[in-house]
């Protein structure tokens, strides 16, 4: 499969933890994008890294990138209710055309 | 308001139907791809254009087409010959071409087979 796999594939914390998501990926990358998706709805994107960036930060996300493991991870901080939903992992393979998704992680976040 | 649209919300297709779903961007994006969702699956790519008049197959173009006759507009039409054709169904545009910038997705069309 040419796609991302995002690991765990449901995800429950309590409000105020943090929250990690992991991705793998099998062939070389020129980016790799984090995307969520509320329910029902269409997918938002919420961060790029490229191939040659190895750690990135927007408000309360973190993204790391270790492309020797061929790996993504994305960490939420201090998680709210409204963090509840289904994140993607996309990748643009080197000499590819378009992004290739992941299955997801489906995370809650109880009140 | 610049973004991505999609029409409709829902739509239900008879056995033997060929239906249209609309995708149309203000954000004088160049290139526009069209993907499946299935329950609790990833997206599945199924059309692209990186540019008017030009569109490439994705991975699962079977039993779809497209027509890229304007920069704004990318309507899917799903064939009769999908035989699977429920899933959610995601248009998305972007500034750059190959990915390499971030992707704008509409809200999404919900069909159904009845």
């Amino acid at each position: 499969s040419q796609q991302g796999e995002e690991d765990p594939q449901a995800l429950s914390i309590q409000e105020g933890e943090n929250a990690t998501m992991n991705c793998s990926y099998k062939t070389s990358i020129n980016n790799l994008q984090w995307y969520r998706q509320n329910s029902g709805r269409g997918l938002v994107h919420l961060i790029l890294i490229r191939s040659n960036e190895r750690e990135k930060h927007s408000g309360r996300l973190r993204v790391t990138l270790d492309t020797s493991k061929k790996s993504s991870s994305l960490l939420i901080t201090a998680s709210r209710a409204a963090d509840t939903a289904s994140y993607f992992c996309a990748t643009l393979q080197t000499g590819a055309n378009n992004l290739f998704f992941g299955t997801g992680t489906r995370l809650t976040v109880i009140p | 308001d610049g973004g991505i649209t999609q029409s409709p919300k829902y739509l239900f297709r008879k056995e033997g139907q060929n239906v249209t779903l609309s995708c149309e961007q203000n954000l004088n994006h160049d290139a526009m791809y069209w993907y499946r969702q299935d329950p609790g699956q990833g997206l599945r790519l199924i059309y692209y254009s990186q540019i008017v008049n030009d569109f490439q197959k994705g991975d699962i173009a079977e039993g779809y087409s497209v027509s890229r006759e304007k920069k704004e507009s990318f309507p899917l039409t799903v064939t009769s010959a999908q035989k699977n054709p429920t899933a959610f169904y995601l248009c998305a545009s972007s500034e750059g071409a190959r990915g390499t910038t971030e992707a704008f997705f509409g809200q999404g069309t919900r069909l159904t087979v009845v």
